[in-house]
């Protein structure tokens, strides 16, 4: 079965400062697709980025950018220029090709500070 | 930009009673999701629903647990005899495809409270 770790319970980073939120994950398949979801405290959940796990090109979304080492099974979430509404719990998650039940980590509780 | 609505927002029900949290999914989506997320804990995957039954589900969705497509646009979950340990917030998901890693939307979800 496929796991995902968030190893960061909390982080917090500075209004216009650049935050990495770390992910690692457990599986013996090799395609797959990896998510960060954002969930406000309006408990929405909010999809950030997808990375496809064949695609060697790190996934880009405006000041949202993954740091993705399939050997390594890491997928690290960069946030720059961190902004107020960037406050949230962020999860990672895994879903592999072929079916849908995504399997989500433990979340990070960030706090962006003014 | 259309969405994955959910009602109610929040259920209060007593141990032992039936609840049926709904779901109405992006209309033009096939494959449709319940997900639980008990407070401070991950969200954890239950279900997965096409073409009028499931696809997949966790060791969670034990025989408490189903789920009913019952008209056109409706997608329901129903806890047939609830524990206290069944309050969470439940999140319904739609996407327009399987696998090929589609993303999933979501709602808003229900808060369900057991008292």
């Amino acid at each position: 079965a496929q796991t995902v770790t968030q190893s960061q319970p909390e982080m917090s980073v500075q209004e216009a400062e650049t935050v990495t939120l770390s992910c690692t994950y457990d599986t013996s398949e090799n395609n797959y697709y990896l998510f960060w979801y954002k969930q406000p405290p309006s408990r929405q959940m909010i999809l950030v980025i997808r990375q496809e796990a064949y695609k060697q090109q790190n996934a880009t979304e405006n000041r949202f950018s993954v740091n993705f080492q399939k050997a390594a099974k890491s997928f690290s979430l960069k946030i720059s220029d961190s902004q107020l509404g960037d406050t949230a719990m962020y999860f990672c998650a895994f879903m592999n090709h072929f079916n849908n039940d995504m399997r989500f980590g433990a979340g990070t509780r960030l706090t962006v500070k003014p | 930009e259309p969405e994955v609505t959910q009602t109610p927002s929040h259920q209060v029900t007593q141990m032992g009673q039936e609840v049926i949290l709904r779901c109405v999914p992006i209309s033009n989506h096939l494959y449709f999701y319940w997900y639980r997320q008990i407070l401070g804990q991950k969200v954890e995957f239950l279900v997965s629903f096409y073409n009028n039954e499931i696809s997949e589900k966790s060791e969670i969705f034990d025989d408490q647990f189903s789920v009913e497509r019952p008209d056109g646009s409706n997608f329901t979950l129903k806890i047939r005899s609830t524990k206290l340990e069944d309050s969470a917030m439940y999140f319904c998901a739609s996407s327009n495809d399987r696998g090929q890693g589609q993303p999933q939307h979501f709602g808003d979800g229900t808060r369900l409270s057991i008292l």
